[in-house]
């Protein structure tokens, strides 16, 4: 199955600031998937990123907040933007595994605290 | 109504015993159905996917799809305390979602000695 470097693992940052994450996948996907977990909480997709096109956002999160880039098929990076204390959770990103088996493949994570 | 939803639990099973995990979905387009495995501060991982209705096996694990009822179920025989961990169910192709996976709030599983 595919591989997906994430990073960084952990962050702890001020509010106000901005967190560029970055996932890197071992194999050319089309399309790139950002998630966010809160605490305690299910997945919730915030976009999905494809080569060469805009982002879709789901509703609820807007791209001011999160732009995202995906300057290649191996590549996607994620902003949380102007972060405030709410913005704490876990930021997974997931592509659909070219691979095999079916399935989709998630990196690691990256577990974001706002103080 | 929730896209898909889950018990939330926990689910306790002895030892040896057979977990028996539930989730149902609202859109009968939804096209396949997965399993994933999430340990506490690690990222899911991919246990089952089944998209066809019946029963699929892999090791201790079995997967089972009903599309008339919309129901897909997680069967983990011989539980092993290592197999205590938050299940989540996830679905695809669910009307306008396209590829995305929408996923339900997820079952702590907790195996016993």
């Amino acid at each position: 199955s595919a591989v997906i470097s994430q990073k960084p693992s952990r962050d702890i940052c001020q509010r106000g600031t901005s967190l560029t994450i970055q996932c890197q996948v071992d194999s050319q996907v089309t399309m790139m998937f950002w998630y966010r977990q809160q605490p305690g909480q299910s997945l919730t997709l915030i976009a999905t990123a494809n080569q060469g096109s805009e982002a879709t956002y789901e509703s609820g999160f807007v791209i001011d907040k999160f732009p995202i880039s995906r300057p290649n098929l191996t590549f996607s990076t994620l902003t949380v933007s102007n972060m405030s204390p709410e913005d704490s959770s876990i930021y997974l990103c997931s592509v659909e595994d070219p691979r095999g088996p079916y399935g989709y493949t998630f990196g690691s994570g990256t577990r974001l605290t706002v103080v | 109504q929730k896209e898909v939803e889950q018990n939330s639990g926990p689910l306790s099973v002895p030892e040896g015993a057979i977990a028996s995990l539930n989730c149902t979905y609202s859109d009968r387009v939804s096209q396949s159905f997965f399993w994933y495995r999430q340990y506490s501060g690690k990222s899911p991982e991919l246990i089952m996917s089944i998209y066809s209705n019946g029963d699929k096996e892999d090791g201790r694990f079995t997967a089972q799809l009903n599309k008339a009822s919309q129901y897909v179920s997680l069967l983990i025989r011989d539980s092993q305390p290592s197999d205590s961990a938050t299940y989540l169910c996830a679905v695809n192709g669910l009307t306008g979602g396209g590829n995305k996976l929408t996923f339900g709030t997820g079952t702590q599983l907790k195996v016993e000695l």
